[in-house]
């Protein structure tokens, strides 16, 4: 069993709407990330939460702690923004990572 | 460039030979981190190095697997007699942890190198 469950796993949009990814979590930890990795397999850090909320652009990262939840959602989306987003969550001794799949979006023009 | 650096970028290997991959972190980091990502899936915690230590490995790093960071900056990752099982990408990331007593520790963000991929025929 994955400690980390990414929602949905594929996902198509049309440019300009709102997209929103979910994360689930079982364990206790340190911190919660979204990461964007593109072809190629260059991953790139977006946010780090451990509460409340941030805002990036048009990127919006939430987390509940108390629910084991968070949320990415992307305003007005465009095709660059087509990408694999990964969740993943920091504990153990070292804060290493635990990654969820990954949601493949896919924005068309 | 400054950032996190790997080499080779693709390896094509026949089962059974051993290969080494190296990580460069970003300068003054002193955490270094090895995953693996197969396709389809999110990447795999390995181990960790905390400075030259080996703080952690992961039940995923069979014994054909070895790493070292001998002087605390590169690291290498080496897997002896591979197997077709063994094809992914290997990825390295680094972090600086801050000292005990400044800021929250478990804020060190990970920057990731652009990895190594390893085709085992």
């Amino acid at each position: 069993k994955n400690e980390v469950e990414q929602s949905p796993q594929n996902l198509t949009a049309q440019e300009g709407e709102f997209i929103t990814i979910n994360c689930s979590y079982s364990v206790g930890i340190s911190a919660l990330h979204w990461l964007q990795q593109h072809p190629g397999g260059g991953i790139v850090s977006l946010f780090m939460l451990s509460s409340g909320k941030k805002k990036h652009g048009r990127l919006i990262a939430t987390i509940n702690i108390q629910e084991k939840h968070s949320s990415l959602h992307i305003t007005a989306s465009h095709p660059r923004d087509s990408a694999v987003y990964i969740c993943a969550v920091r504990w153990g001794p070292g804060n290493q990572f635990y990654f969820g799949t990954g949601t493949s979006l896919t924005v068309i023009p | 460039d400054t950032g996190v650096s790997q080499d080779p970028r693709h390896k094509i290997t026949k089962r059974g030979q051993n290969v080494t991959f190296r990580c460069d972190p970003i300068s003054e980091h002193n955490r270094l981190y090895w995953y693996r990502q197969t396709l389809g899936q999110g990447p795999e915690f390995l181990t960790y190095f905390q400075n030259e230590a080996q703080l952690e490995k992961s039940r995923l790093l069979s014994d054909r697997f070895s790493a070292e960071r001998p002087k605390g900056s590169f690291s290498t990752l080496e897997i002896q007699r591979t197997e077709q099982g063994d094809s992914a990408m290997y990825l390295c990331a680094s972090s600086l942890l801050p000292r005990v007593g400044t800021i929250d520790t478990s804020t060190d963000t990970q920057y990731f190198g652009p990895g190594t991929r390893l085709t085992v025929l």
